[in-house]
């Protein structure tokens, strides 16, 4: 199983709501990823876990919280977001630590808008 | 801090035409992987370059790293329908364990 998976797929939601998106991976892979992408721009990091721990946080508001419940499962839990946080959050996970040197699974991502 | 510039931003093809997408980075690279992101599609990982002066070939695609790995190219020969999408050379960032996207190329291609 080579896939990552990504819930739910598009998600709208109000300013005053909380929501999470979810993200599982089941290759054993110890490095998971949260990316950001707005349209015709490229993936920008947001945080990175290794060994389910967070290990890079890219300054990202704490409006957007992440959460690695087991070595399979990367939530990102959502609260009190901007319309500009519109984007396509995407999931990613790598085999071993994240040192930039393997290849990054990506799943299909979840397409939110803030309204 | 450091960058991956990536060009041309698009390119627009006739089909059956080559296509190339560059990437430049100031500062020596260990390596730098290549992906492919189809329309409302997401990044698919398409190869890894380590060597300096490294070529590798998948199908119609050619991948090159040059010799002071600061510098690559995807070169796809004959552009088919199927190869629409955006182009981004990742790299490593040196200070921190994660990848840099260059900016991406985005290939259109009329029939």
């Amino acid at each position: 199983d080579t896939e990552v998976t990504q819930t739910p797929k598009h998600l709208v939601m109000g300013m005053t709501n909380k929501k999470s998106l979810k993200c599982e991976q089941h290759m054993g892979h110890r490095a998971m990823y949260w990316y950001k992408q707005k349209a015709k721009k490229p993936p920008e990091l947001m945080f990175v876990y290794s060994y389910e721990k967070l290990s890079i946080n890219e300054s990202v508001p704490s409006r957007f919280s992440p959460e690695c419940p087991n070595s399979s499962l990367l939530n990102l839990h959502l609260h009190a977001l901007q319309p500009e946080d519109s984007a396509l959050y995407l999931c990613a996970s790598s085999q071993d630590l994240p040192t930039g040197n393997d290849e990054q699974y990506f799943g299909p991502g979840t397409r939110l808008t803030v309204t | 801090g450091q960058q991956v510039m990536q060009i041309p931003q698009y390119q627009h093809v006739q089909e059956g035409e080559d296509f190339t997408t560059y990437c430049n980075s100031s500062t020596t690279l260990s390596n730098i992987q290549w992906y492919k992101q189809r329309p409302g599609g997401h990044p698919v990982f398409l190869i890894q370059l380590v060597k300096s002066g490294e070529v590798k070939k998948q199908k119609r695609l050619t991948f090159q790293f040059g010799e002071a790995k600061k510098n690559s190219s995807l070169h796809i020969t004959a552009t088919q329908t199927t190869d629409v999408g955006t182009y981004f050379c990742a790299a490593p960032r040196s200070s921190a364990s994660k990848i840099i996207f260059g900016s991406g190329t985005r290939l259109s291609i009329r029939p």
